[in-house]
């Protein structure tokens, strides 16, 4: 079956510009995460949804960053005003339900110049 | 603050070696510990989903072990193949209402054929 999708795969964007990036979970996973891996590191945390709501989005790193997930299915994060230090993997994962399976997608990689 | 420290931080290992990775984590409030496999380009895979103090889990040539009494989970792969170059994260989940991953920095392993 289909697995997590997200797009675009890569993006470049200069300073300054909005930046938004989707991610199609799995049909009927109820949890939806968003991870951000920067450079060296290890994913990190940024938002949860539970269907449409948004639980928890205390890993946002500032004000700029901004997530949605609608009708419960597709889910968009929005970046303002990139900066350099915005320059990362984004990764999406869904769940069936609140436990603690997640199954990934393949991330986009955002490139700030 | 969770802390989730993986050793080595890369590996090159040649075509037949075996090799192992460690995961330390704290061992309170401990949930579940995952095992990712990520290969560039790809999503991350689920390798091991691991929640039992003593637990020894197997998938073909790969192991993982749990003592979440002293905060360690060990990978084995026996007999590396090129196709097992790839980084390898562990991802340990606190006792919450809902499971978001805190990850360790990740080990990067290449294969040499």
């Amino acid at each position: 079956g289909a697995g997590v999708s997200q797009s675009p795969r890569y993006k470049v964007a200069k300073r300054g510009q909005d930046v938004a990036l989707r991610c199609d979970p799995i049909s009927g996973h109820v949890s939806l995460f968003w991870y951000q891996q920067a450079l060296g590191q290890g994913p990190e945390f940024l938002t949860y949804f539970q269907n449409e709501a948004q639980l928890d989005k205390s890993g946002l790193p500032s004000d700029r960053f901004f997530a949605e997930r609608p009708e419960g299915s597709v889910s968009t994060l929005k970046i303002q005003r990139t900066q350099q230090e915005d320059s990362a993997v984004y990764l999406c994962a869904s769940g069936p339900g609140q436990g603690y399976e997640q199954y990934f997608g393949p991330g986009t990689r955002l490139t700030v110049t | 603050i969770l802390n989730v420290e993986q050793s080595p931080q890369s590996l090159h290992v040649q075509e037949g070696d075996s090799t192992n990775f460690t995961c330390s984590f704290p061992s309170s409030n401990f949930y579940a510990l995952h095992w990712y496999r990520w290969e560039t380009a790809k999503s991350p895979e689920a390798l091991f989903v691991m929640t039992l103090n003593g637990d020894e889990k197997k998938k073909g040539r790969i192991s993982a072990t749990l003592n979440t009494k002293e905060g360690y989970s060990y990978l084995y792969i026996k007999g590396s193949q090129p196709e097992d170059s790839a980084t390898y994260l562990c991802a340990f989940i606190v006792n919450s209402g809902y499971s978001t991953l805190t990850f360790g920095k990740g080990t990067m392993l290449l294969v040499s054929p």
